[in-house]
C-alpha cells in the first residue's frame, strides 16, 4: 500500500526551540519524498524535496530508507513557521506523477 | 504570472445536483491535476490530464470527470452530487518532463447540502 504517515496534528513549540515535524511512509518502489507548507489564507506551496538536498528558510529534512522517513527539522523555530505541513510521496523519476499526502501537521510556535 | 488560477472560489449546490470546476495552470505548464482536500485531511489524488486525456485516476467514482481544452486549462465535472463531496478541489500544475514538481491553486470550496 502506497501511504504517508503524519502522526501529530498539532506540534506546539516555542520560538528558538528545536522543530522535528515527522512523516514516515509505506511504498513498494523508488519513491520521491516532498514537504509542502500552507500558510494562513495562503495556498499549497513545494517547501522542499528531497532529491534536491536543500535548506529551505532553514528547514532540512533527510531521506531515510532504512527507516522510511522523511522528517522535516528546523534548529530553532520562528514565528512566522506557524503553518500546516504536508509530507507527500511521489514516484520518482520520468514523467510527473500523482502525489500522495499525509494528513498534515499544524505547527503552532509560541512566541 | 498569476499563477494556477481556479474558479469559483466558492460554490454551494444541493444533493444530486451537477457541478464544473476550472482551471488555468501556470504559464508554460502542460499537465493539470486535481485533488480532492476534506476538511482535516490532506490533499487525495483525483486525476491528471496531459494533451487532453486522462493521464492518470485516483480511487474516485465513474462521477467523477474531467476535460482538458487545448490551450492547457482543465475542467472538473461532478454528477449527482453527495454530502460527502463537500470538500476543497485543488488544482495543479506542471511540466510533465518537470519530475514532480506540482504548483497549487488556492481550491475551490465545495459544499454540497
Amino acid at each position: 500500500a502506497q501511504r504517508v504517515t503524519q502522526p501529530e496534528k498539532l506540534l506546539s513549540v516555542f520560538k528558538g526551540a528545536p522543530v522535528e515535524l515527522k512523516c514516515n511512509y509505506s511504498y513498494s518502489g523508488s519513491p520521491e519524498l516532498f514537504w509542502y507548507v500552507q500558510y494562513s489564507r495562503q495556498r499549497l506551496q513545494l517547501l522542499l524535496r528531497h532529491i534536491s538536498r536543500e535548506s529551505i528558510k532553514g528547514f532540512t529534512a533527510d531521506l531515510n530508507k532504512g527507516e522510511t522517513s522523511f522528517h522535516l527539522k528546523k534548529p530553532f523555530a520562528q514565528e512566522e513557521d506557524s503553518a500546516m505541513y504536508y509530507c507527500a510521496l511521489s514516484r520518482l523519476g520520468g514523467a510527473t506523477n500523482k502525489l500522495i499526502f499525509g494528513t498534515g501537521t499544524l505547527l503552532a510556535v509560541q512566541p | 504570472d498569476a499563477g494556477v488560477t481556479q474558479s469559483p472560489t466558492h460554490l454551494i449546490k444541493t444533493r444530486g445536483q451537477q457541478v464544473t470546476l476550472r482551471c488555468s495552470p501556470k504559464s508554460g505548464h502542460d499537465t493539470v491535476s486535481w485533488y480532492q482536500q476534506a476538511l482535516g485531511q490532506g490533499p487525495q489524488f483525483i486525476f491528471q490530464y496531459y494533451e487532453e486525456e486522462e493521464r492518470q485516476r485516483g480511487n474516485f467514482p465513474d462521477r467523477f470527470s474531467g476535460h482538458q481544452f487545448p490551450n492547457y486549462s482543465s475542467e472538473l465535472n461532478v454528477n449527482a452530487l453527495l454530502l460527502g463531496d463537500s470538500a476543497l478541489y485543488l488544482c495543479a500544475s506542471s511540466l510533465l518532463t518537470s519530475q514532480n514538481i506540482q504548483y497549487f491553486g488556492a481550491g475551490t470550496r465545495l459544499s454540497v447540502l
